[in-house]
Protein backbone atom coordinates (compact mmCIF):
# COMPACT_ATOMS: atom_id res chain seq x y z
CA UNK A 1 0.00 0.00 0.00
CA UNK A 2 1.38 3.61 -0.60
CA UNK A 3 -0.09 7.06 0.28
CA UNK A 4 -2.97 7.28 2.39
CA UNK A 5 -5.80 4.77 2.16
CA UNK A 6 -9.25 5.02 3.83
CA UNK A 7 -11.93 2.16 5.01
CA UNK A 8 -14.62 1.47 4.45
CA UNK A 9 -15.01 3.43 0.76
CA UNK A 10 -18.83 3.41 1.13
CA UNK A 11 -21.10 3.47 4.63
CA UNK A 12 -24.54 3.62 5.19
CA UNK A 13 -25.71 3.59 8.59
CA UNK A 14 -29.14 4.77 10.46
CA UNK A 15 -29.28 7.34 13.36
CA UNK A 16 -28.36 4.78 16.02
CA UNK A 17 -25.89 2.91 14.35
CA UNK A 18 -21.95 2.63 15.47
CA UNK A 19 -19.12 2.63 13.03
CA UNK A 20 -15.74 4.02 12.75
CA UNK A 21 -13.76 4.75 9.64
CA UNK A 22 -10.30 3.87 9.40
CA UNK A 23 -7.13 5.53 7.91
CA UNK A 24 -3.41 4.96 7.52
CA UNK A 25 -0.82 6.68 6.07
CA UNK A 26 2.32 5.35 4.07
CA UNK A 27 4.25 8.27 4.04
CA UNK A 28 6.09 8.36 7.22
CA UNK A 29 4.34 11.89 8.16
CA UNK A 30 3.86 13.15 11.46
CA UNK A 31 0.31 14.70 11.29
CA UNK A 32 -2.85 13.57 10.44
CA UNK A 33 -6.11 15.30 10.18
CA UNK A 34 -9.87 14.06 9.28
CA UNK A 35 -12.15 16.69 7.11
CA UNK A 36 -15.87 16.68 5.75
CA UNK A 37 -16.57 17.70 2.43
CA UNK A 38 -20.38 18.50 1.79
CA UNK A 39 -21.96 19.37 -1.50
CA UNK A 40 -21.61 23.12 -2.52
CA UNK A 41 -19.18 23.70 0.60
CA UNK A 42 -14.90 24.10 1.15
CA UNK A 43 -13.81 21.46 2.38
CA UNK A 44 -14.18 21.83 6.45
CA UNK A 45 -11.30 20.57 8.84
CA UNK A 46 -12.30 18.91 11.94
CA UNK A 47 -9.34 16.97 14.16
CA UNK A 48 -5.78 17.76 13.43
CA UNK A 49 -3.33 14.67 15.38
CA UNK A 50 0.82 16.01 15.74
CA UNK A 51 2.52 13.26 16.90
CA UNK A 52 -0.05 11.77 18.14
CA UNK A 53 -1.52 13.72 19.78
CA UNK A 54 -4.59 15.93 19.46
CA UNK A 55 -4.08 19.50 18.73
CA UNK A 56 -6.92 20.64 16.97
CA UNK A 57 -11.05 19.81 17.42
CA UNK A 58 -12.56 22.28 15.60
CA UNK A 59 -15.69 22.46 17.41
CA UNK A 60 -17.20 19.01 16.25
CA UNK A 61 -19.99 17.44 17.97
CA UNK A 62 -19.40 14.69 20.17
CA UNK A 63 -20.87 11.97 17.97
CA UNK A 64 -17.91 12.03 16.15
CA UNK A 65 -14.75 11.03 18.73
CA UNK A 66 -11.22 10.66 16.77
CA UNK A 67 -8.86 8.46 17.83
CA UNK A 68 -5.13 8.00 16.89
CA UNK A 69 -3.40 5.46 18.29
CA UNK A 70 0.05 5.86 16.21
CA UNK A 71 1.80 7.62 13.83
CA UNK A 72 0.25 5.79 11.10
CA UNK A 73 -3.12 5.33 12.08
CA UNK A 74 -6.20 7.30 12.61
CA UNK A 75 -9.81 6.30 13.91
CA UNK A 76 -13.10 8.20 13.19
CA UNK A 77 -15.67 6.68 15.63
CA UNK A 78 -19.46 7.53 15.01
CA UNK A 79 -22.56 7.08 16.97
CA UNK A 80 -25.88 8.64 17.07
CA UNK A 81 -25.43 10.50 13.35
CA UNK A 82 -28.03 12.75 11.95
CA UNK A 83 -28.78 12.97 8.34
CA UNK A 84 -26.96 15.90 7.52
CA UNK A 85 -23.66 14.36 8.82
CA UNK A 86 -24.03 12.32 5.23
CA UNK A 87 -20.78 13.73 3.54
CA UNK A 88 -17.23 12.83 2.14
CA UNK A 89 -15.13 12.25 5.21
CA UNK A 90 -11.40 12.99 4.23
CA UNK A 91 -8.25 11.60 5.58
CA UNK A 92 -5.13 13.75 4.90
CA UNK A 93 -1.51 13.31 6.29
CA UNK A 94 1.41 15.86 5.93
CA UNK A 95 4.84 16.67 7.51
CA UNK A 96 4.72 18.91 9.78
CA UNK A 97 7.56 21.67 9.87
CA UNK A 98 7.50 23.00 12.99
CA UNK A 99 7.46 27.22 13.94
CA UNK A 100 7.96 29.46 10.97
CA UNK A 101 4.87 29.49 8.53
CA UNK A 102 5.51 27.40 6.46
CA UNK A 103 3.28 24.19 6.02
CA UNK A 104 4.04 21.36 3.68
CA UNK A 105 1.78 19.73 1.71
CA UNK A 106 -1.00 17.48 3.03
CA UNK A 107 -1.98 14.02 0.91
CA UNK A 108 -5.46 13.03 1.11
CA UNK A 109 -6.82 9.17 1.64
CA UNK A 110 -9.74 8.45 -1.03
CA UNK A 111 -12.66 9.33 1.09
CA UNK A 112 -15.85 7.54 2.93
CA UNK A 113 -18.51 8.25 1.41
CA UNK A 114 -21.10 8.38 4.29
CA UNK A 115 -24.85 8.20 4.24
CA UNK A 116 -26.96 8.63 6.87
CA UNK A 117 -30.72 7.47 7.04
CA UNK B 1 -14.61 38.75 3.73
CA UNK B 2 -13.86 34.56 3.38
CA UNK B 3 -10.77 33.35 4.13
CA UNK B 4 -9.84 32.02 0.50
CA UNK B 5 -12.24 32.70 -2.23
CA UNK B 6 -12.41 31.55 -5.77
CA UNK B 7 -14.36 33.15 -8.38
CA UNK B 8 -17.67 31.09 -9.07
CA UNK B 9 -18.08 28.65 -11.90
CA UNK B 10 -18.29 25.90 -14.25
CA UNK B 11 -15.37 27.29 -16.46
CA UNK B 12 -15.78 26.13 -20.15
CA UNK B 13 -12.92 26.10 -22.09
CA UNK B 14 -12.37 24.40 -25.18
CA UNK B 15 -9.82 21.41 -25.79
CA UNK B 16 -6.26 23.22 -26.61
CA UNK B 17 -6.83 26.39 -24.78
CA UNK B 18 -5.62 28.04 -21.50
CA UNK B 19 -8.13 27.60 -18.68
CA UNK B 20 -7.30 30.49 -15.84
CA UNK B 21 -8.31 30.06 -12.60
CA UNK B 22 -8.06 32.70 -9.75
CA UNK B 23 -7.86 32.32 -5.89
CA UNK B 24 -8.06 35.49 -3.22
CA UNK B 25 -7.14 35.31 0.40
CA UNK B 26 -8.02 37.52 3.05
CA UNK B 27 -4.54 37.04 5.79
CA UNK B 28 -1.75 39.37 4.03
CA UNK B 29 0.48 37.12 5.94
CA UNK B 30 -0.10 34.04 4.35
CA UNK B 31 3.10 32.19 3.45
CA UNK B 32 1.70 28.57 1.90
CA UNK B 33 -0.37 28.07 -0.97
CA UNK B 34 -1.62 25.05 -3.03
CA UNK B 35 -4.06 23.85 -5.44
CA UNK B 36 -5.79 20.62 -6.09
CA UNK B 37 -7.20 19.02 -8.50
CA UNK B 38 -10.20 16.82 -7.67
CA UNK B 39 -12.27 14.94 -9.68
CA UNK B 40 -16.32 14.20 -9.43
CA UNK B 41 -16.21 11.64 -6.50
CA UNK B 42 -12.85 11.51 -5.68
CA UNK B 43 -10.48 13.04 -3.32
CA UNK B 44 -8.11 16.36 -3.74
CA UNK B 45 -4.76 15.43 -5.22
CA UNK B 46 -1.93 18.39 -5.23
CA UNK B 47 -1.17 20.14 -8.54
CA UNK B 48 0.80 22.66 -7.23
CA UNK B 49 2.11 24.29 -4.07
CA UNK B 50 3.87 27.77 -4.36
CA UNK B 51 5.66 29.98 -1.09
CA UNK B 52 7.27 32.68 -3.22
CA UNK B 53 6.34 35.61 -5.18
CA UNK B 54 5.92 34.80 -9.19
CA UNK B 55 5.34 31.64 -11.47
CA UNK B 56 6.58 28.45 -10.93
CA UNK B 57 5.97 25.80 -13.66
CA UNK B 58 5.02 22.19 -13.85
CA UNK B 59 4.84 20.68 -17.44
CA UNK B 60 1.19 22.19 -18.39
CA UNK B 61 0.81 23.84 -15.19
CA UNK B 62 1.57 27.27 -13.81
CA UNK B 63 0.42 28.46 -10.63
CA UNK B 64 1.41 32.69 -10.00
CA UNK B 65 1.45 34.12 -6.79
CA UNK B 66 1.07 37.94 -6.09
CA UNK B 67 1.33 38.27 -2.08
CA UNK B 68 0.76 42.41 -2.59
CA UNK B 69 -2.38 41.69 -3.99
CA UNK B 70 -3.46 38.27 -2.26
CA UNK B 71 -3.90 36.34 -4.95
CA UNK B 72 -2.63 33.36 -6.31
CA UNK B 73 -3.69 31.65 -9.82
CA UNK B 74 -3.49 28.76 -11.98
CA UNK B 75 -3.07 28.56 -15.86
CA UNK B 76 -3.66 25.22 -17.34
CA UNK B 77 -1.87 25.45 -20.79
CA UNK B 78 -3.33 22.85 -23.65
CA UNK B 79 -6.34 22.03 -22.17
CA UNK B 80 -7.16 18.66 -22.34
CA UNK B 81 -10.52 16.80 -21.77
CA UNK B 82 -8.94 14.90 -19.08
CA UNK B 83 -8.67 18.41 -17.02
CA UNK B 84 -12.21 18.32 -16.24
CA UNK B 85 -12.32 18.69 -12.60
CA UNK B 86 -12.87 20.77 -9.66
CA UNK B 87 -9.97 22.89 -8.81
CA UNK B 88 -9.13 24.12 -4.89
CA UNK B 89 -7.09 26.46 -3.72
CA UNK B 90 -5.99 26.12 -0.06
CA UNK B 91 -4.00 28.65 1.49
CA UNK B 92 -2.06 28.59 5.30
CA UNK B 93 -4.16 29.91 8.37
CA UNK B 94 -1.02 31.88 10.16
CA UNK B 95 -2.78 33.56 12.86
CA UNK B 96 -3.59 30.69 15.19
CA UNK B 97 -3.37 27.45 14.24
CA UNK B 98 -1.67 27.82 10.49
CA UNK B 99 -4.03 25.08 9.28
CA UNK B 100 -4.98 24.98 5.92
CA UNK B 101 -8.10 26.73 4.48
CA UNK B 102 -9.52 26.09 1.37
CA UNK B 103 -11.73 27.67 -1.11
CA UNK B 104 -15.55 25.99 -2.79
CA UNK B 105 -13.55 25.61 -5.62
CA UNK B 106 -13.68 26.17 -9.48
CA UNK B 107 -15.14 23.54 -11.95
CA UNK B 108 -13.53 23.50 -14.91
CA UNK B 109 -15.09 21.70 -18.26
CA UNK B 110 -13.20 21.39 -21.11
CA UNK B 111 -15.04 20.52 -24.81
CA UNK B 112 -13.30 18.30 -27.02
Amino acid sequence: ETGVTQTPRHLVMGMTNKKSLKCEQHLGHNAMYWYKQSAKKPLELMFVYSLEERVENNSVPSRFSPECPNSSHLFLHLHTLQPEDSALYLCASSQELGAGGLIDTQYFGPGTRLTVL
Amino acid sequence: QKEVEQNSGPLSVPEGAIASLNCTYSDRVSQSFFWYRQYSGKSPELIMSIYSNGDKEDGRFTAQLNKASQYVSLLIRDSQPSDSATYLCAVNRPRGNNRLAFGKGNQVVVIP
